[in-house]
Formats: structure tokens, C-alpha cells, sequence
């Protein structure tokens, strides 16, 4: 099956700017996550959707995050104004099912890192 | 709160020689456990997963995975190491409550020919 796509892979901007996410999960994979992994951090989970809908986005900074999935499948991540905190990697993950979630292991994205200067 | 801790942020082997990555773990009721591999520039991949029943769970690429309880510890092993098993890992948690990931730091483990 194919994996979980993300675009760009790398992305450089100047504070203050705005940047966007894309991510394409599995095909059928009804949940899908947004992380942020911070260098020498584990991800940190910034927004979940279960299909369409939101589930958890309760570390999601929406002065100046957000997150879309229109029509349960796509999703993006924007960041706008970006600051020099946000330079990390965002990973985007999907699984089968939330119901189910113990049994659906999360599937990554290769991620995009973000370099804010 | 649900935390997990890798206590070790560098673990170095030799390779042929059994490997030892630990996780310890800190959640309110039966937690559900996990380990991820990375490498350089990629994502994630699951290991294993720890949900029920034997404390030992067996994984992909011949890793084996302990569950203890009383020491609240998810420690990652493998009998034999590889080089190729030279990697970033992650040991994460799920809170049957609190129904989202909660990821450790990460161990890097460095395997020696």
C-alpha cells in the first residue's frame, strides 16, 4: 500500500511569515494526526481529526496554527505568523480507525522541516 | 497526567551482542504501549505494541518488547543486534482514558561492527 505523503519535504521561511502543510494519508485510514517533533524531542501531538471532524487539538497553538481535513481525506497544517520557536519537523500520521485505535498503529509521513529564520 | 520517560538518550552496542532500550511509563488505569523506529530523515515505523495478556510481545525486524507492570517499564530487546539496526527509537503511550500518543525523547541507538 502506499505510505503517507507530505509536501514540501523542506521548507525555509523569515519569522513572521506564513507556510502550509499538505499531507495525503492512506487510503481508508478514517484518523489522521499532525505532530510536531522538535529536535532531540519525541513528537508532540498538535491536532487529530476522525474523519473530517476535529477530535483532539488541545496543544494546538490557534493564535497562529491551523488545521483543516476537507472531505476526510487531505489535510493541511498552516502556520501563520511562523516564529523561530516553530522550526521543527511536522509529521502527519494516519490509522484505520480511532474506534480501534489500540489495533491501528499510526502510519508516518517522511515529515517536512520547517527552518524559521 | 500520562508521561513516558527513555532514560537513556544514547545507547551504544556492539554488534552480535544483545541490545537493551528502555521506556518507562507513568499513566492513570491499563496502559497500551508502543515502540517506533526512525531513521535519519524519515518517519516513523512501528515496532510493536503492547495491549493485553503476555508480558513479552514480539515485533518486526526480530525485536521483542517486556512488559512489567510493577516496574511500570516497556524495555525494548533484541538477542543480537545489527548494524543496520543503528536508528532513533521511540517508546510511546496510550492512556486507555486519555485515548491519544504520548511520545518518550527517544533513544539513539548506535550499533558497532
Amino acid at each position: 500500500e502506499a505510505g503517507v505523503a507530505q509536501s514540501p519535504r523542506y521548507k525555509i521561511i523569515e519569522k513572521r511569515q506564513s507556510v502550509a502543510f499538505w499531507c495525503n494519508p492512506i487510503s481508508g485510514h478514517a484518523t489522521l494526526y499532525w505532530y510536531q517533533q522538535i529536535l532531540g524531542q519525541g513528537p508532540k501531538l498538535l491536532i487529530q481529526f476522525q474523519n473530517n471532524g476535529v477530535v483532539d487539538d488541545s496543544q494546538l497553538p490557534k493564535d497562529r496554527f491551523s488545521a483543516e481535513r476537507l472531505k476526510g481525506v487531505d489535510s493541511t497544517l498552516k502556520i501563520q505568523p511562523a516564529k523561530l520557536e516553530d522550526s521543527a519537523v511536522y509529521l502527519c500520521a494516519s490509522s484505520l480507525l480511532f474506534s480501534d485505535r489500540v489495533n491501528s498503529p499510526l502510519h508516518f509521513g517522511n515529515g517536512t522541516r520547517l527552518t524559521v529564520t | 497526567a500520562q508521561s513516558v520517560a527513555q532514560p537513556e538518550d544514547q545507547v551504544n552496542v556492539a554488534e552480535g551482542n544483545p541490545l537493551t532500550v528502555k521506556c518507562t511509563y507513568s499513566v492513570s488505569g491499563n496502559p497500551y504501549l508502543f515502540w517506533y523506529v526512525q531513521y535519519p530523515n524519515r518517519g516513523l515505523q512501528f515496532l510493536l505494541k503492547y495491549i493485553t495478556g503476555d508480558n513479552l510481545v514480539k515485533g518486526s525486524y526480530g525485536f521483542e518488547a517486556e512488559f512489567n507492570k510493577s516496574q511500570t517499564s516497556f524495555h525494548l530487546k533484541k538477542p543480537s543486534a545489527l548494524v543496520s539496526d543503528s536508528a532513533l527509537y521511540f517508546c510511546a503511550l496510550e492512556g486507555t482514558n486519555a485515548g491519544k500518543s504520548t511520545f518518550g525523547d527517544g533513544t539513539t541507538l548506535t550499533v558497532k561492527p
